[in-house]
């Protein structure tokens, strides 16, 4: 199993709509959850990151955090062509003092159609 | 100016060279790391530091050699490449106090 886990995709959705990603993980001592989008050929760029159970919305992007199932997912309402991108999914591998490593997901792709 | 430099950022080299590859920040970070990324495997931790005398291997650092020369310069050495070390190669910088991590634009490397 692995750590951190993502649908591979592609995810096609058509613009205006809500686009769903999802992320599961399998230590359940994790604390941190961080969403990065990937642009082909560029660099990861955070996006969100939540830290508890429940929701934390940034503009038209909403983190959603479940410990006791152990998963985390964004949701992007409203997509745009321009989020068009790969997500990955990032958490922090426990115990605290080795909390500064992420493990990452290997990132789902998004297709927004105009 | 970007927070997070890497050079080269596109590398071909052929099997046995000794290539360098160099990270630069400006955001003041003490935590710095090196990660490759391949197609379906994610990003993998190849060597982390927290100061100059601090480092420590990740997941996948054999093969793989750091130097810490700087708090704002962080090097990752091929001594003997591979070509299954053809990959996207990230810097990456870390804010002690979030575990948030800022990467670098990524050197794209070819071992032939």
């Amino acid at each position: 199993q692995k750590e951190v886990e993502q649908n591979s995709g592609p995810l096609s959705v058509p613009e205006g709509a809500i686009a769903s990603l999802n992320c599961t993980y399998s230590d359940r001592g994790s604390q941190s959850f961080f969403w990065y989008r990937q642009y082909s050929g560029k660099s990861p760029e955070l996006i969100m990151f939540i830290y508890s159970n429940g929701d934390k919305e940034d503009g038209r992007f909403t983190a959603q955090l479940n410990k006791a199932s152990q998963y985390v997912s964004l949701l992007i309402r409203d997509s745009q062509p321009s989020d068009s991108a790969t997500y990955l999914c990032a958490v922090n591998k426990p115990p605290v003092d080795s909390s500064y490593k992420l493990i990452f997901g290997s990132g789902t792709r998004l297709l927004v159609r105009p | 100016d970007a927070d997070v430099t890497q050079t080269p950022r596109n590398r071909i080299t052929k099997t046995g060279k000794r290539i360098m590859l160099e990270c630069s920040q400006t955001k003041g970070h003490d935590r710095m790391y090196w990660y490759r990324q391949d197609p379906g495997l994610g990003l993998r931790l190849i060597y982390y530091s927290f100061d100059v005398k601090d480092i420590n291997k990740g997941e996948i650092s054999d093969g793989y050699s750091v130097s810490r020369q700087a708090q704002a310069k962080f090097s990752l050495s091929l001594e003997s490449a591979i070509p299954n070390q053809t990959a996207l190669y990230f810097c990456a910088t870390g804010d002690r106090y979030s575990n948030e991590q800022f990467f670098g634009p990524g050197t794209r490397l070819t071992v032939l």
